[in-house]
């Protein structure tokens, strides 16, 4: 059974681009997750997802950044214009509710690793 | 206030010898989920285990052993007979019932010499 999926694993652009991360989570989840790691700051929470529904976006940086799932098995993080502050490896997890939120088990993708120049 | 603490950084150890990984958390909750995920050096983040706080019996995998006390707000990680292949980053994680929303700690470093 296929893991969640990110594309793409490395992304190389300049300042003031567009940049698009992909995420399929995996099938029958019902949860996503959009997470930013660095240096400083560690893993972050940027926004989640239920039923393709955003519940919480407080940890998205600023307007920049925005987040769509059309549908159960895609989902896009967008930073426009990009910054280099934006590098950083931006994880996509998917979990299956059952009950309450706190107990599920959020199965990570390998990560986009991005580079604002 | 961090919610999970992970106090080493860093930490070195000869292949074969015991290591011990240790995570503190703080919750108000009396409903909470503890877990350890793996991230070794390809990046990806690999699920351990999971806890939920009304099971304090402590759990063992192969060479992995978990050690939850909610008396001291614990739940350390230990590697017995460590091997190169457990070199990774390690995080300690927090999930409480209330707030739906998940606590990373810093991670810990573990590197293994052959």
């Amino acid at each position: 059974d296929a893991g969640v999926i990110q594309s793409p694993r490395h992304e190389v652009t300049e300042m003031g681009q567009e940049v698009t991360l992909r995420c399929k989570p995996i099938s029958g989840h019902d949860y996503l997750f959009w997470y930013r790691q660095t240096m400083m700051r560690g893993l972050e929470l940027l926004i989640y997802f239920n039923n393709n529904v955003p519940i919480d976006d407080s940890g998205m940086p600023e307007d920049r950044f925005s987040a769509k799932m059309p549908n159960a098995s895609f989902s896009t993080l967008k930073i426009q214009p990009s910054e280099p502050r934006d590098s950083a490896v931006y994880f996509c997890a998917s979990s299956f509710g059952r009950g309450t939120l706190a107990k599920n088990i959020q199965y990570f993708g390998a990560g986009t690793r991005l580079s604002v120049l | 206030a961090q919610k999970v603490t992970q106090a080493q950084t860093e930490i070195s150890v000869v292949e074969k010898e015991d290591v011990t990984l240790d995570c503190v958390y703080e919750t108000r909750d009396t409903t909470y989920y503890l877990f350890w995920y793996k991230q070794p050096p390809s990046g990806e983040l690999v699920f351990l285990i999971r806890r939920n706080s009304f099971d304090e019996q402590n759990e063992i995998s192969g060479r992995y052993s978990w050690n939850f006390q909610k008396s001291t707000s614990s739940f350390n990680f230990t590697i017995t007979a460590s091997q190169v292949v457990d070199s990774a980053v390690y995080f300690c994680a927090l999930s409480e019932d209330t707030g739906n929303q998940f606590y990373f700690g810093t991670g810990t470093s573990l590197t293994v010499i052959p």
